[in-house]
């Protein structure tokens, strides 16, 4: 069974201009996860879709946001890029909503670099 | 609201040396607690978890005790391998609590020497 894709695996971008990263979840998975990781910060939670809707947010600005589509997939868009944007963006897809009990499967990661 | 610390790395040790990992925990209500671990260039994978008090996850030659008396939840391996050289990261999830998803720690990154 394949595993959790995301593409673009490494994107390379300017300040003030956005992007869009886009999770494809493992087969028959219905939650989406997105995750931020950086030296300073760690891994902090983005977001969770489920079921095309956003069942939870973490604490960032406005300028992140998501969606998901009828199939699971997901993307993430973050507009008007700051050089603190850089990062390795993870993405998890789980079978049910995520809860407690629930293993959350991750992608690779998509390297985003704001220069 | 809810947190996770573990130990500073880097840790470096020598192949069949003893691993452990120190990883403690602030939450509301009754956390799952989990180790992942990223390999360089790769995501997270789970590597153990436990739902409840005194709970012990344990894969690969890895262990860990939910202990909530000391709010802990430590990684352990007896004889560590090369090919155990990472970064591992301890977290969090607590629905009952005020916050949702996976909270990790900062990771400690583990180099084992041949």
């Amino acid at each position: 069974k394949a595993g959790v894709t995301q593409t673009p695996r490494y994107l390379i971008k300017t300040r003030g201009q956005q992007v869009t990263l886009s999770c494809s979840p493992i087969s028959g998975h219905r939650s989406v996860s997105w995750y931020q990781q950086t030296p300073g910060q760690g891994l902090q939670f983005l977001f969770e879709y489920f079921s095309e809707t956003q069942r939870n947010k973490g604490n960032f600005p406005g300028r992140f946001s998501g969606r998901q589509f009828s199939n699971s997939r997901s993307e993430m868009n973050v507009s008007t890029l700051e050089l603190g944007d850089s990062a390795l963006y993870l993405c998890a897809s789980s079978l049910v909503a995520s809860s407690s009990y629930n293993e959350q499967f991750f992608g690779p990661g998509t390297r985003l670099t704001v220069l | 609201g809810d947190s996770v610390t573990q130990m500073e790395g880097p840790v470096t040790l020598s192949e069949e040396a003893c691993l452990t990992i120190n990883c403690t925990y602030t939450a509301t209500g009754y956390p799952s607690l989990f180790w992942y671990v990223q390999y360089p260039g790769e995501g997270l994978q789970l590597l153990l978890k436990a739902t409840k008090a005194d709970d012990k996850g344990s894969n690969k030659g890895f262990e860990a005790t939910y202990r909530k008396e000391t709010t802990s939840f430590h990684l352990e391996k007896g004889s560590v391998q090369v090919s155990d050289s990472a970064v591992y990261f301890c977290a969090l999830s607590n629905y009952g609590g005020s916050q949702g998803n996976l909270i990790f720690g900062k990771g400690t990154k583990l180099s084992v020497k041949p």
